[in-house]
């Protein structure tokens, strides 16, 4: 079995930065993957992440320590569209399994 | 060059009737996911297909199935079905299992059962 935790929502100001913690115990792991969802719409993927460290990609970077079962997803200058719920996924064994999301909004 | 492609966008079925749901990945991509994602709920993890072959299944009942075709494209199949499977139903395609660096999703099917 699975088990993927992050917290449910998360409230931050334009312009701020908010991190997203994501906690996994799954056997196999081969990979963890962030992303974005906008209500009524389909995820957008963000990053991958297989080795530990940091991946930067412009206002977003992912890091991972496979060995504490942890990633996090950093928004950089967020702005008002960055407001939608962001999923954490874990690769193991033949499957993508989900956490349940966390759900950011951006306040002037 | 086009992205995953589900179809029908909306689906509205009966109680007991079956259901059907399609979906064609990205060009050269060889895996298909299936998900669904009932409202305000999270991704639920449903079928893997890689080179047509079933690689695994979620905790659904068997009358969840689908299969994968020769040219990558899958059909998700739902018989008997209830109110509850009411939800958005998510396709997803990669590259093979063992080159799995991204996977992206296509625009959904929604399904309602009246």
């Amino acid at each position: 079995g699975q088990n993927i935790d992050q917290p449910t929502e998360m409230t931050a100001t334009e312009g701020a930065i908010v991190q997203i913690n994501c906690t996994y115990q799954t056997s196999g792991f081969n990979g963890l993957f962030w992303y974005q969802q906008h209500a009524g719409e389909a995820p957008t993927f963000l990053s991958y992440n297989v080795l530990d460290g940091l991946e930067e990609k412009g206002r977003f970077s992912s890091f991972l320590s496979r060995s504490k079962g942890y990633s996090y997803l950093l928004l950089k200058e967020l702005q008002m569209k960055d407001s939608a719920s962001y999923l954490c996924a874990v690769r193991h064994d033949y499957k993508l399994s989900f956490g349940a999301g966390t759900t950011v909004t951006v306040r002037a | 060059e086009a992205g995953v492609t589900q179809s029908p966008t909306h689906l509205i079925k009966t109680r007991g009737q079956q259901a059907t749901l399609r979906c064609s990945p990205i060009s050269g991509h060889t895996s298909v996911y299936w998900y669904q994602q009932a409202l305000g709920l999270g991704l639920q993890f449903l079928l893997w297909y890689d080179e047509g072959e079933e690689r695994n299944r979620g905790n659904f009942p068997p009358r969840f199935s689908g299969r994968q075709f020769p040219n990558y494209s899958s059909e998700l199949n739902v018989n008997a079905l209830e109110l509850e499977d009411s939800a958005l139903y998510l396709c997803a395609s990669s590259l093979g299992v063992s080159r799995l660096t991204e996977a992206f999703f296509g625009q959904g099917t929604r399904l309602t059962v009246v």
